[in-house]
């Protein structure tokens, strides 16, 4: 079983629409949590961290729940700017920094 | 002007070929990582250094080496490429843990292709 795993996708959604990814860990002790994003053919990006309250930025909100070992990313209001494909990150429980990443959900927003 | 950049970007080489890919950055982290990252498998950690006297393996080392020449510059070689080693690899750099807001930061990538 994967560290962490993704729906891979695609999602296809029209503009405006809501849209929502999860992501299981088989880590308990994992500390902490992100969403990246990647263009095609880019590098990733820091989207935003997931904390254990929950953490909202403009139109994407990200959750954690320990007890399911998921976290999710919803995003609001899509726009065709949103098209990428989003990783869900987590770091290991040491104190190493060393990140272990999921494959990617691929969203397309369409007009 | 790009804060971790990656040469070459695109490389298309023969199986058994030695192969460098470096990584500079100008972001005075002291922590580098080189990933690669196939299609649905996501990106796996190859090596990593936390400061120049500081190197170790990642999740997928054989195959590869590294040299941390310098706290901005880490290369990652191929002593002999084979066609399995053909993907998209990126390096990356990440300031020493603050609390849960150390992040790490990619170069561009590098296409590499064994044939």
């Amino acid at each position: 079983r994967k560290e962490v795993e993704q729906d891979p996708g695609p999602f296809n959604v029209p503009e405006g629409a809501t849209v929502a990814f999860n992501c299981t860990y088989s880590n308990s002790a994992s500390q902490s949590f992100f969403w990246y994003r990647q263009d095609c053919r880019k590098e990733p990006k820091l989207l935003m961290s997931v904390y254990s309250s929950g953490n909202e930025d403009g139109r994407f909100t990200a959750q954690l729940n320990r007890a399911s070992q998921y976290i999710s990313l919803l995003i609001r209001d899509s726009k065709l700017s949103d098209s990428a494909t989003y990783l869900c990150v987590q770091r290991g429980s040491s104190n190493t920094g060393k990140l272990i990443f999921g494959q990617g959900t691929t969203l397309q927003v369409k007009p | 002007d790009a804060d971790v950049t990656q040469t070459p970007r695109n490389r298309i080489t023969k199986t058994g070929k030695r192969i460098m890919l470096e990584c500079s950055q100008t972001k005075g982290h002291d922590r580098m990582y080189w990933y690669r990252q196939d299609p649905g498998l996501g990106l796996r950690l190859i090596y990593y250094s936390f400061d120049v006297k500081d190197i170790n393996k990642g999740e997928i080392s054989d195959g590869y080496s590294v040299s941390r020449q310098a706290q901005a510059k880490f290369s990652l070689s191929l002593e002999s490429a084979i066609p399995n080693q053909t993907a998209l690899y990126f390096c990356a750099t990440s300031d020493r843990l603050a609390g849960e807001e150390d992040t790490q930061y990619f170069g561009p990538g590098t296409r590499l292709t064994v044939l």
